[in-house]
């Protein structure tokens, strides 16, 4: 069955440290993958979309890696600050026009 | 551009009620979502329209959800007879083009069933 799996578990770092979140899929061949942020009773927010011959996709702090032999993309936030803390989810599509979410990981960034 | 907006935020009602949420997308935008996310999950796909015509419905998504968007502009889900698993944020989001890029989200209904 098709699963995309992100780790459950809080991600706690230091403010200034780079924070790497991991979104790892089975059985889905994704044209491209995205990743969203949530802040708690809020929608989720676009944050970045990589296309699947893309291996590296950058926005000011924020990059994401696309892996499709390992199936995983890896988003990272350099720098990172208590404004960052939220839960970010990965998103992509199997087929169809349905976007599918993972779980999601929340981050915490501590002073 | 007032984003995706929906109508009520919040939502209190007694099992075995309907109820009915309405989201309004971004006006030129011409796909339009509804996701239902609990707790500590991401969001759920439920149905998709592409203008008016509705395309895609969740396998999950008993006879008692109806969903439409008349005229291809604002939609509302419907819930009938709820229960208390219907008990959610529900999500309307909308996107343009026609591939599934970047979708833009409304902040939700919440709803609550007792």
């Amino acid at each position: 069955s098709q699963k995309i799996e992100q780790n459950s578990e809080a991600l706690n770092i230091q403010e200034g440290k780079t924070a790497t979140l991991t979104c790892n899929y089975t059985n889905y061949s994704p044209a491209y993958l995205q990743w969203y942020r949530q802040d708690p009773g809020r929608g989720p927010v676009f944050l970045l979309l990589i296309r699947e011959n893309e291996k590296e996709k950058r926005k000011e702090r924020l990059k994401v890696t696309f892996d499709t032999t390992l199936k995983q993309s890896l988003f990272h936030i350099t720098a990172s600050q208590p404004a960052d803390s939220a839960t970010y989810l990965c998103a992509l599509t199997g087929g169809g026009n349905k976007l599918t979410f993972g779980t999601g990981t929340q981050l915490k960034v501590e002073l | 551009d007032t984003g995706v907006s929906q109508d009520p935020r919040h939502k209190i009602t007694k099992r075995g009620q309907n109820v009915t949420f309405r989201c309004d997308p971004i006006s030129e935008h011409n796909r339009l979502y509804w996701y239902r996310q609990t707790l500590g999950q991401g969001p759920e796909f439920l149905t998709y329209f592409q203008n008016e015509a509705q395309l895609e419905k969740s396998r999950l998504l008993s006879d008692r959800f109806s969903a439409e968007r008349p005229k291809g502009s604002f939609s509302t889900l419907e819930i009938q007879r709820t229960e208390q698993g219907d008990s959610a944020m529900y999500l309307c989001a909308s996107s343009f083009g026609v591939n599934t890029g970047e979708l833009f989200f409304g902040e939700g209904s919440r709803l609550t069933v007792l």
